[in-house]
């Protein structure tokens, strides 16, 4: 168990430029979580995946925003014509089925800068 | 969107002194959880509760879920330098069963040895 891995860990792109980055969770872990933070704040839900089915999307996450999660396997967040607010640290998260389901383990994260 | 009241923001203790932080919501929860981050790094898993009055402890952490079910403590003891970092408590909403889970702002530790 290599823990969620996730990449890349930094990526700085122009604005209007669009980035993707991908997570791979723990093996035995069904469910899988997008968050994002912002310097000085914890970080907040955007999204989240039971299997391959991608079950409740955060307010936060816009038209720019895309997550997939094809096999039920690893995921990818794409942002599309990027912003400079969209700068922001963007973590994922698994968690298992059953006991323990809310109890989230992060990767390393991935810190996006737009210029 | 949503995050929990988390405080204190920051604090600058001496190496050996005993540390406490609380973290409260404005709804019921029905899991408490305590993370650490340190730069650049995610959020790393210290205590899980899941019952109204529950006390917790690992190693020279201790947290509880508060009886109203609107609020948690950690206390540290006898800190230690590599205790540096960003606490975060973070809650799931009484009715949901997702891990969607709110935040709080995190409180900054910082230890003088």
């Amino acid at each position: 168990d290599t823990g969620v891995s996730q990449d890349p860990r930094h990526k700085i792109t122009k604005r209007g430029q669009n980035v993707t980055f991908r997570c791979d969770p723990i093996s035995e872990h069904n469910r899988l979580y997008w968050y994002r933070q912002t310097l000085g704040q914890g970080p907040e839900f955007l999204t989240y995946f039971q299997n391959e089915a991608q079950l409740e999307k955060s307010r936060l996450l816009s038209d720019r925003f895309s997550a997939e999660r094809p096999k039920g396997s690893f995921s990818t967040l794409e942002i599309q014509r990027t912003e400079q607010g969209d700068s922001a640290m963007y973590l994922c998260a698994s968690s298992p089925w059953g006991p323990g389901a809310n109890v989230l383990t992060f990767g390393a994260g991935s810190r996006l800068t737009v210029l | 969107g949503q995050q929990l009241n988390q405080s204190p923001q920051s604090m600058f203790i001496q190496e050996g002194e005993d540390v406490s932080m609380n973290c409260t919501s404005s709804s019921i929860f029905n899991t408490w959880l305590w993370y650490k981050q340190d730069p650049g790094e995610g959020p790393v898993l210290l205590i899980a509760l899941y019952k109204a009055g529950e006390l917790t402890s690992n190693g020279r952490l201790t947290a509880q879920f508060g009886i109203t079910r609107k609020d948690s403590f950690l206390n540290i003891s006898a800190s230690i330098p590599s205790d540096v970092g960003i606490y975060f408590c973070a809650g799931q909403h009484a009715l949901s069963n997702t891990g969607k889970l709110i935040f709080g702002q995190g409180t900054t530790l910082q230890v003088k040895p």
